[in-house]
């Protein structure tokens, strides 16, 4: 099945670690997206891509970085940088004038120990 | 600036009746696209609707109805006989046209979702 996969599902950080999220697709998707969402809130977004090796800041980019080597991944590392990483993070794809928006996935869920 | 409120924090209906979540947005682009999306308990984004700009007619969907006025800068959802199944966290969202006509390339602004629960 065509589709946006994250991994884990959920993931527990130490004080100062580094973590990264998974993301891939099989869509055949140019555009990719991060974006973090905390209880009661909306989606906001860390990072987009556009196209492979290429990728533009959100709002919220502090504390966060990505990398878009292949058209199909999306990694993005949490680094202790981000002094509050306890969040839903959910990463979405898309085409140009697709119709449908932008595909997302079943989220990751980050706690810190 | 791009900014959307959904100031319906949360709603609780009982089942079948009708129930309208309220969307105002700000934008400053005259090319622009609206979106709902609805969030069951299990996490997901469930794409609902998308509409550009230029084209203001309202769009029916089974139980679920869209009315969009420019005027107004609002894109209000209304879900007609709710069902159990229909609770869920529901958010609007807006990006503007740019480059790519319809993918958002630039990413979604979303508001802060309204929380519905459908009672039985």
């Amino acid at each position: 099945d065509g589709g946006i996969t994250q991994s884990p599902k959920y993931l527990f950080r130490k004080e100062g670690q580094n973590v990264t999220l998974s993301c891939e697709q099989n869509l055949n998707h140019d555009a990719m997206y991060w974006y973090r969402q905390d209880p009661g809130q909306g989606l906001r977004l860390i990072y987009y891509s556009q196209i492979v090796n290429d990728f533009q800041k959100g709002d919220i980019a502090e504390g966060y970085s990505v990398s878009r080597e292949k058209k199909e991944s999306f990694p993005l590392t949490v680094t202790s940088a981000q002094k509050n990483p306890t969040a839903f993070y959910l990463c979405a794809s898309s085409i140009p004038a697709s119709p449908r928006a932008q595909h997302f996935g079943d989220g990751t869920r980050l706690s810190i120990l | 600036a791009q900014k959307v409120t959904q100031a319906q924090t949360e709603i609780s209906v009982v089942e079948k009746e009708d129930v309208t979540l309220d969307c105002v947005y700000e934008t400053r682009d005259t090319t622009y696209y609206l979106f709902w999306y609805k969030q069951p308990p299990s996490g997901e984004l469930v794409f609902l609707i998308r509409r550009n700009s230029f084209d203001e007619q309202n769009e029916i969907s089974g139980r679920y109805s869209w009315n969009f006025q420019k005027s107004t800068s609002s894109f209000n959802f209304t879900i007609t006989a709710s069902q159990v199944v229909d609770s869920a966290v529901y958010f609007c969202a807006l990006t503007q046209g740019g480059m790519y006509s319809g993918g958002g390339a630039d990413g979604l602004t979303f508001g802060k979702g309204t929380h519905l629960i459908i009672q039985p």
